[in-house]
């Protein structure tokens, strides 16, 4: 399967502790997007990184909430200290880079609740 | 500041009609637009797009339209069929890359 791969699909947390969500693009793609959905909402933009650089965070929280893309390895979106308000799914998107007209292609998305 | 709006939170359309949905934009600066579709506890998935260089773009039963002047583009589907029930979203690139969604379209399908 060379889709977006996004893990872990479901995870639940309690308040104060850590999420880390991974996000495998699709092969070829050196692009990542991150967006949020709370419920009943839509599709809210967080961060689009590259390969070891951050692009645009301007829809990050400016607290406790981080994004990295290695080199190697999946990107990942970490949530410290998390609070209720955070419970949502969070949605990964790939490109294959910038160029004007290119698709992003999302996975499946993890579901993070917190208790 | 909602720079991509999708105005009708649902729709419902009688299988076999056509289904047509409407997104409005603010930043004249989109040069590229997306539609996606989502059902519940999925990912969304790419339908269709258009280039801000056109006015049309058909991809069998999909079609885009595209008015630049209204910053209005629409989204339909004929004929419409059950399937065609879910979320649908509306997005815009900007000059940056950086992608904006509109908060979706939910449409029934009413057989």
């Amino acid at each position: 399967n060379a889709g977006v791969m996004q893990n872990p699909r479901h995870l639940v947390r309690r308040r104060g502790q850590e999420a880390r969500l991974r996000c495998s693009p699709m092969k070829g793609h050196s692009h990542v997007y991150w967006y949020r959905q709370l419920p009943e909402e839509g599709l809210k933009f967080m961060v689009y990184l590259q390969k070891e650089n951050i692009i645009d965070e301007s829809g990050m929280p400016k607290e406790r909430f981080s994004a990295e893309f290695p080199k190697e390895g999946p990107s990942i979106l970490r949530i410290q200290q998390v609070v209720r308000g955070d419970s949502a799914a969070y949605f990964c998107a790939s490109s294959p880079g910038h160029h004007s007209g290119n698709t992003i292609y999302f996975g499946e998305g993890s579901w993070l609740t917190v208790v | 500041d909602q720079q991509v709006k999708q105005n009708s939170p649902s729709l419902s359309v009688q299988e076999g009609r056509i289904s047509i949905l409407n997104c409005d934009y603010t930043n004249s600066m989109f040069d590229y637009f997306l539609w996606y579709k989502k059902y519940p506890a999925e990912g969304p998935t790419f339908l269709i797009s258009i280039s801000s260089i056109k006015d049309k773009n058909e991809d069998g039963r999909f079609t885009v339209f595209l008015n630049k002047s209204a910053k209005h583009l629409s989204l339909h589907i004929v004929p419409s069929q059950p399937g065609d029930s879910a979320v649908y979203f509306c997005a815009a690139r900007d000059r940056d890359d950086k992608i904006i969604f509109g908060k979706g379209t939910r449409l029934h399908i009413l057989p």
